[in-house]
């Protein structure tokens, strides 16, 4: 049982947006910053977002990244084949002094 | 360029010992922080502690204390992750991952570069 919730799975048509959500509670999300990778098949996780919204060098801009309260989300829009792949959100909890990752999400796209 | 080069896949008896290098390149070794991270078959990812690159100092996460152990030599800029007493459930992909937050400001870690994974198979 992963501290941080995300939907197993989500789908849309190629060219279309999907976000994924990411909750969490006050002693993680609702005071740290989230960060989010994408794990090709068969490859390492990849960092796309930090600092709840902050894209690093290379990573294009139809992804972006979101925080509410407690909830982060990933946006990708312009979905192509190729962003098949997991998405993890993770962030420290000071309640466990650890980082936290999401479950995972499956993207589909169809 | 900075990366982090893995040593290879390896597969092991339950109850033997194993021993995962992590070679950092292309940046100060020292600067940033070295987290591992497992994930079992199928699974998602699992934080199992960072090390001080500075200080040498580990911290493991609940789950991941007693057989663990991580390690540095910083002559040769690698981080290392020990395993003892092996079990069929140790069988995973063992991720190292650079930090730049985790030391000063753990509200803002992240991990902005990753080796490319070592697979440990424990079997019979």
């Amino acid at each position: 049982q992963s501290v941080l919730t995300q939907p197993p799975s989500v789908s849309a048509a190629p060219g279309q947006k999907v976000t994924i959500s990411c909750s969490g509670s006050s002693s993680n999300i609702g005071n740290n910053y989230v960060s989010w990778y994408q794990q090709l098949p068969g490859t390492a996780p990849k960092l796309l977002i930090y600092d709840n919204n902050k894209r690093p060098s290379g990573i294009p801009d139809r992804f972006s990244g979101s925080k509410s309260g407690t909830s982060a989300t990933l946006g990708i829009t312009g979905l192509q084949t190729g962003d098949e792949a997991d998405y993890y959100c993770g962030t420290w909890d000071f309640s466990l002094s650890a980082v936290v990752f999401g479950g995972g999400t499956k993207l589909t796209v169809l | 360029q900075v990366q982090l080069v893995q040593s290879g896949s390896e597969l092991k008896k339950p109850g033997a010992s194993v021993k995962v290098s992590c070679k950092a390149s292309g940046y100060t070794f020292t600067n940033y922080a070295m987290n591992w991270v497992r994930q079992a078959p199928g699974q998602g990812l699992e934080w199992m502690g960072w090390i001080n690159t500075n200080t040498g100092n580990p911290t493991y996460a609940q789950g991941f204390t007693g057989r663990f152990v991580f390690s540095l030599d910083t002559s040769v800029s690698t981080a290392y992750l020990q395993i003892s007493s092996l079990k069929a459930e140790d069988t995973a992909v063992y991720y190292c991952a650079r930090d730049p937050s985790l030391v000063v400001v753990p509200a803002a870690t992240y991990m902005d570069v990753w080796g490319k994974g070592t697979t440990v198979t424990v079997s019979s």
